[in-house]
């Protein structure tokens, strides 16, 4: 089955402590992002990348990185969590190298940062 | 810049009735505009996309769209909704300079029975 997947869907952590969020999609797609979801906010584009090692910044790129070291992976990494960063993540794909592709979503990773 | 304006927060319709999702934008030359749908618990799914021709676009689940350059509108309508089209619908226009999506804010809608 076609699917971008996340994990974990649900994290409670500290601040300050470290954390990575994997996303993987088994399309063979180009094109990876991570967006973060706020109430009132809709969708934020936090990185993207339009391929293997090739990776920019979003709206919001403060206090995460990423890296895009196969194609199929673009793990969402948080070196030292902040509350403010307590929020909804997506993961998507598409097949081009550029956002006006169709995007297919994972499940989303609920994270709050205490 | 670019943006996106879902002026409608919540919108409740009965199940059966008819259903206008409003989405105004700002944009460039070229609008690419979309409609995605997020069912509870889920990621989103593209609904439609316009990029030109026809103003009217159809998508899945029986909804479509028409772009209105002169209202800078992509409103989303249905003729009839079912219970299963309870959501939150996101508007999004893609930016000039990198064709990434700029997202509004969404609209829940609730059904009523």
């Amino acid at each position: 089955e076609a699917q971008v997947t996340q994990n974990p869907r649900y994290l409670i952590t500290v601040t300050g402590k470290k954390l990575t969020v994997t996303c993987s999609q088994n399309m063979n797609h180009e094109y990876m992002s991570w967006y973060r979801q706020d109430p009132g906010l809709g969708l934020r584009q936090i990185y993207y990348s339009m391929n293997v090692e090739v990776t920019d910044k979003g709206d919001v790129p403060e206090g995460y990185k990423v890296s895009r070291k196969e194609k199929r992976n673009f793990p969402l990494i948080l070196e030292s969590p902040s509350p403010n960063q307590t929020s909804l993540y997506f993961c998507a794909s598409s097949l081009g190298a550029r956002g006006l592709e169709t995007q297919y979503f994972g499940p989303g990773t609920r994270l709050l940062v205490l | 810049a670019q943006s996106v304006t879902q002026p409608d927060i919540h919108i409740t319709v009965s199940e059966g009735a008819s259903l206008e999702l409003r989405c105004n934008y700002s944009y460039g030359a070229t609008p690419y505009l979309f409609w995605y749908v997020q069912s509870p618990g889920q990621g989103l799914q593209l609904l439609l996309k316009y990029f030109s021709g026809d103003t009217l676009v159809q998508g899945i689940k029986g909804f479509e769209a028409e772009f209105k350059r002169s209202q800078s509108s992509f409103n989303l309508r249905k003729p009839s909704v079912h219970w299963s089209d309870a959501a939150e619908y996101f508007c999004a226009v893609a930016q000039d300079s990198n064709y990434q999506l700029i997202w509004g804010a969404g609209t829940k809608l609730i059904i009523k029975p």
